[in-house]
């Protein structure tokens, strides 16, 4: 079964602070992760994907298969970064499994 | 290109009524994709289609519940003798090829049922 896990609900930090979002999945194969980000009123959007290997708003995130974890972060938090952050898996087929969110408030 | 549009916005439907809910894909797009989200819940894949074809239809109910992506015109989700546990937020997705293809989400259709 296709699984992700974020088990924070909710994530605070002070401005300037380094921020991890978790992220933990299950796939028994080499699966496809992503991160998408939901802005204040605004519609899902694609932040980061593992494959890309790139930073995208000063974020990076590394796939560890040995931990099975695709894990967020951000050296310095800024305040427009404040928004729910899903973790999302696509694994053999064409659909995205999504992890519950994480709401990151970032604070002045 | 105006992106991912999804209407209506908020529908209300009281239980035993029918709600339908649309989605245009983005400009050169062909295939489609529907979730669900469930309050606190992450978004749960539905269904995914390409212009006339259902490809995968492995999360969705077994009953009420249809999707179409006809040749011409949105694609539509549609629900039957709705139930209150059908409320949630349905979010349609497109992408341009199967793949590697980033899917582009619509900003969702709140359904509310009293």
């Amino acid at each position: 079964a296709q699984r992700v896990t974020q088990p924070e609900k909710l994530l605070s930090v002070f401005k300037g602070a380094p921020v991890e979002l978790k992220c933990n999945y299950s796939y028994s194969g080499s699966p496809e992760l992503f991160w998408y980000v939901q802005y204040s009123r605004q519609r899902l959007q694609l932040l980061l994907r593992h494959i890309s290997r790139e930073s995208i708003k000063g974020f990076t995130a590394d796939l560890n298969k040995g931990e099975t974890s695709f894990h967020l972060k951000k050296p310095f938090a800024q305040e427009e970064d404040s928004a729910m952050y899903y973790c999302a898996l696509k694994g053999g087929s064409e659909k995205l499994v999504f992890g519950k969110g994480t709401k990151l408030t970032v604070n002045p | 290109n105006a992106g991912v549009m999804q209407n209506p916005r908020h529908l209300v439907r009281r239980r035993g009524q029918e709600a339908r809910l649309r989605c245009s894909p983005m400009k050169g797009h062909s295939h489609v994709y529907w979730y669900r989200q469930l309050p606190e819940e992450g978004l749960k894949f539905m269904v995914y289609l390409q212009k006339e074809n259902i490809i995968d239809e492995s999360g969705m109910p077994k009953e009420r519940f249809s999707a179409e992506f006809p040749k011409e015109g949105p694609s539509i989700l549609r629900i039957q003798q709705v139930v209150r546990g059908d409320s949630a937020a349905y979010f349609c997705a497109s992408s341009s090829q199967r793949g590697l293809n980033e899917q582009f989400f619509g900003p969702g259709t709140r359904l509310t049922v009293l």
